[in-house]
């Protein structure tokens, strides 16, 4: 069974541009997670989703990030304008309710912004 | 709030010994859950192993078990028979019970595997 697909696996922007992240859970995974990882931290979760609704995004900053996940399957992240503290690692995670929602996680994407 | 800690930033074992990782974690919840995660160089976050709060007997994974003690707050990892491939930053999180629910994160440990 494939797991939770990412890409790109790095990105190298200039502070000011856009930038998106793609993400595929494993299939029949209703819940989607996105999370960011600072260099030396844990993982902080940004948004999380049930199918196509965004349940959780308080901590999403949404004057610059969005995201969407139509059709409740595949999901997009998205910074607009990027800032140099946007650098870290965005992981995708996805569960079911068959296993307890036990999170699996994707490769990540890192981000640089110069 | 929820608050996981790992106080060991980094620790080291001989390969085929047996390593202890320490994660306390702070919550006035009844129902949640534990999980100790692996993430190598590649940043591919691997599930360890899982723990059920409501569940007194220890969960063990191969070599991989740990030790849950509810009232302490305390859930530690202990590797046994240490392999060169076990070499990671180990994670300590905890998800509230009930409906999904996000991870919260330890700062993690570093394990080095020495030959």
């Amino acid at each position: 069974e494939a797991g939770v697909v990412q890409s790109p696996r790095y990105k190298i922007i200039e502070k000011k541009q856009p930038v998106a992240f793609w993400c595929n859970p494993i299939s029949g995974h209703n819940t989607l997670y996105w999370y960011r990882q600072n260099l030396g931290q844990g993982p902080e979760l940004l948004i999380r989703y049930e199918n196509e609704e965004a349940v959780d995004d308080s901590q999403l900053p949404k004057d610059r990030f969005s995201a969407e996940r139509l059709k409740g399957v595949d999901s997009t992240l998205k910074i607009q304008p990027a800032e140099l503290g946007d650098s870290a690692v965005y992981l995708c995670a996805s569960s079911s309710q068959d296993e307890k929602e036990t999170q699996y996680f994707g490769p990540g994407t890192r981000l640089l912004v110069l | 709030a929820q608050t996981v800690t790992q106080s060991q930033p980094e620790m080291s074992v001989q390969e085929a010994e047996t390593v202890t990782l320490s994660c306390t974690y702070d919550t006035s919840e009844s129902d949640y859950y534990l999980f100790w995660y692996k993430q190598p160089p590649s940043r591919q976050m691997i599930l360890v192993i899982r723990q059920e709060a409501y569940k007194q007997q220890n969960a063990t994974e191969n070599r991989f078990s740990v030790n849950f003690q509810k009232a302490a707050k305390s859930f530690s990892l202990k590797i046994s028979d240490s392999q060169l491939g076990d070499a990671a930053m180990y994670f300590c999180a905890y998800r509230r019970g009930g409906a999904t629910n996000k991870l919260i994160f330890g700062t993690g440990t570093l394990l080095a595997v020495q030959p």
